[in-house]
């Protein structure tokens, strides 16, 4: 099976500007879930999606979004873009709820966010 | 005014001796716990997972202890390789939480020496 593919990899923006990041899951898995990951907070959970609906959110502001369309793919947009959203952008799928049997949460390779 | 950047803990071992990485968690109700690997630009990638009805599993070379009466997690990789050097995660979740929630440690960084 393919893995977790995300577009673009890497990505610059200025400040104010909104930025739109995509993942495809593994075929079959229904679940997509997205991190943050900076050096000074680590890996930290955004929101996940599941059958197209938000199942879970993490502590971060509104201008953190995302969806998730008939065909599992995800999107997450952020709009007025500062400079702590620089980070690299993961994003993880898996079949249904965790545990699954000997089937887990697989990562994506990520996409790196850089705001000037 | 901005946190400092996270300072990873690294382990430094011997090609060929065995490691040994720790992570403690607080959640009580996490009871689904992941072992991740992430090497220098790429994302984390699955080791071994392991269940709270379960305190050891063992894959190729690694193996996954869990002691919940602390709430520590240890894996262990047998005959450490070059390959092996990267930044290792624990996660935690709480199984039956109606989602896919992973809480992650903070990693630590494990360097191979030659």
């Amino acid at each position: 099976k393919a893995g977790v593919t995300q577009t673009p990899r890497y990505l610059i923006k200025t400040r104010g500007q909104q930025v739109t990041l995509s993942c495809s899951p593994i075929s079959g898995h229904r679940s997509v879930s997205w991190y943050q990951q900076t050096p000074g907070q680590g890996l930290q959970f955004l929101f996940e999606y599941f059958s197209e609906t938000q199942r879970n959110k993490g502590n971060f502001p509104g201008r953190f979004s995302g969806r998730q369309f008939s065909n599992s793919r995800s999107e997450m947009n952020v709009s007025t873009l500062e400079l702590g959203d620089s980070a690299l952008y993961l994003c993880a799928s898996s079949p249904r709820e965790l545990p699954t049997g000997t089937e887990t949460q697989y990562f994506g390779p990520g996409t790196r966010l850089l705001v000037l | 005014g901005e946190s400092v950047g996270l300072h990873l803990p690294t382990l430094s071992v011997q090609e060929g001796d065995n490691s040994i990485i720790n992570c403690a968690y607080s959640n009580s109700a996490s009871d689904y716990f992941i072992w991740y690997k992430q090497e220098s630009g790429k994302g984390p990638q699955f080791i071994i997972d392991i269940r709270s009805n379960m305190d050891k599993r063992q894959g190729q070379r690694v193996t996954v202890l869990l002691n919940k009466t602390v709430k520590h997690l240890s894996l262990q990789i047998a005959a450490t390789q070059p390959g092996d050097s990267a930044v290792y995660f624990c996660a935690e979740t709480p199984v039956g939480g109606g989602g896919n929630k992973l809480t992650f440690g903070t990693g630590t960084q494990l360097k191979v020496e030659l």
